[in-house]
């Protein structure tokens, strides 16, 4: 079965450089979460679309926005990186009209040196 | 801010052994749902719970939504060594739109 799809899966950038993070969601899931794992620590949630728009903020920096295209898939970018952006960033999709299935992509883990 | 309270923070158990792990909150929630993630890859739902009192099995896996609506548990039976990882309870808060607050987890080592 088709699962969330997260690319790219290792990304090294410098402070203050940007980075875009993308996510695919599951076929027919219309609904796209974006969370921050930092080392040892529980899944952040940052913010969520819901048919192409935002419907959800969280603890998502002014320094990061994101986005949910036609296709619904979503793009995280983030711009002026910061050491402390380092983390694994994940995705997870969900269809509204059927039960909670929330499912995580494999997440792109974010290294900023 | 909502939060969840996980306990235990890790566990080492032998083989063959039954695991308990709970999650509670002051809040309410709405739906409860228990994750395990191993190293490098995203969290892999186990088991969903939408209805208080409501009673779930997956396999070795048991989880229940408390009647207050401000806990769950899950047990583990006859552990085996890949059942190793950290496993996470979230849950949707009333009023979120689908949202999930995470408890700081569960990490399970399971000797042969």
């Amino acid at each position: 079965a088709a699962g969330v799809i997260q690319s790219p899966r290792h990304l090294i950038k410098e402070k203050r450089e940007t980075a875009t993070l993308k996510c695919y969601p599951i076929p027919r899931h219309d609904t796209v979460y974006w969370y921050q794992q930092g080392p040892g620590q529980d899944p952040q949630f940052l913010i969520s679309f819901y048919e192409k728009m935002q419907s959800d903020k969280g603890s998502i920096p002014d320094r990061f926005s994101a986005q949910q295209f036609s296709d619904y898939h979503s793009e995280l970018n983030m711009s002026s990186l910061e050491l402390g952006d380092s983390a694994l960033y994940f995705c997870a999709s969900s269809s509204r009209t059927g039960a909670l299935g929330y499912t995580f992509g494999s997440g792109t883990r974010l290294t900023v040196v | 801010g909502q939060q969840l309270n996980q306990s235990p923070q890790s566990m080492f158990i032998q083989e063959g052994e039954d695991v308990s792990m709970n999650c509670t909150s002051s809040s309410i929630f709405n739906t409860w749902l228990w994750y395990k993630q191993e190293p490098g890859e995203g969290p892999v739902l186990l088991i969903a719970l939408y209805k208080a009192g409501e009673l779930t099995s997956n396999g070795r896996l048991t989880a229940q939504f408390g009647i207050t609506r401000k806990d769950s548990f899950l047990n583990i039976s006859a552990s085996i060594p890949s059942d190793v990882g950290i496993y996470f309870c979230a849950g949707a808060p009333g009023g979120s739109q689908g949202n999930l607050i995470f408890g700081k987890g569960t990490k399970l080592s399971v000797k042969p």
